[in-house]
């Protein structure tokens, strides 16, 4: 099995960078993966890490280090439509394509 | 554009009822999961398949079941719906060729 952690809640200044942290502990590990979700939609797709190190994607990157069992999302240049929860989501070895998500981190950006 | 689609937004039912939540995806995707998502306790996988007949538990099916008889369309079934079975039920769907997976906009069930 394996226990997903993530902060529940952040609060960050439109136009500031924030870093949300998520760290793991898996038996086997065969992805990493961050959603955004509004209120009342559904999550949708921001980032995926497999090997250690930064992804960048607009203001968007990902952070993984696999032996520290720990990864970052990190928001550049924060607009308030930021303003949502992020979910960490783990892809285990032998999960065949299933996902374990963390419990998510709401981030509420401010004026 | 992935599209998941289910089959209502908001639902209401009374106890003992069966209740079917529909699932469609339009992406020819070999994956497809039930998920329920509850404050406090986040997105919690009841049931996948990945392939058509297939299906795998997740960690709570107890009390639900499932079908896949097409490839584009995963129904869950609440064979006796309960109160605590009250939550969002979302759908996703995804590729064997990529990872992601790719979510419907959620069934509101509430339970009476």
């Amino acid at each position: 099995g394996q226990n997903i952690d993530q902060p529940t809640e952040m609060t960050a200044t439109e136009g500031a960078i924030v870093q949300i942290n998520c760290t793991y502990q898996t038996s086997g590990f065969n992805g990493l993966f961050w959603y955004q979700q509004h209120a009342g939609e559904a999550p949708t797709f921001l980032s995926y890490n497999v090997l250690d190190g930064l992804e960048e994607k607009g203001r968007f990157s990902s952070f993984l280090s696999r032996s520290k069992g720990y990864s970052y999302l990190l928001l550049k240049e924060l607009q308030m439509k930021d303003s949502a929860s992020y979910l960490c989501a783990v892809r285990p070895l032998n999960s065949g394509y299933a996902l374990n998500f963390g419990k998510g981190t709401s981030l509420l950006v401010t004026p | 554009d992935v599209k998941v689609t289910q089959s209502s937004r908001y639902l209401v039912k009374r106890t003992g009822e069966k209740v079917f939540l529909e699932c469609v995806q339009d992406m020819d995707h070999e994956n497809m999961f039930w998920y329920r998502q509850d404050p406090g306790l986040g997105l919690r996988l009841i049931y996948f398949s990945y392939d058509v007949k297939m299906k795998e538990k997740g960690d709570i099916p107890e009390g639900y079941s499932v079908s896949r008889e097409k490839k584009e369309r995963f129904s869950l079934i609440l064979e006796s719906a309960s109160t605590n079975q009250t939550s969002m039920y979302l759908c996703a769907s995804s590729s064997s060729s990529q990872e992601t997976q790719y979510f419907g906009p959620g069934t509101r069930l509430l339970v009476l």
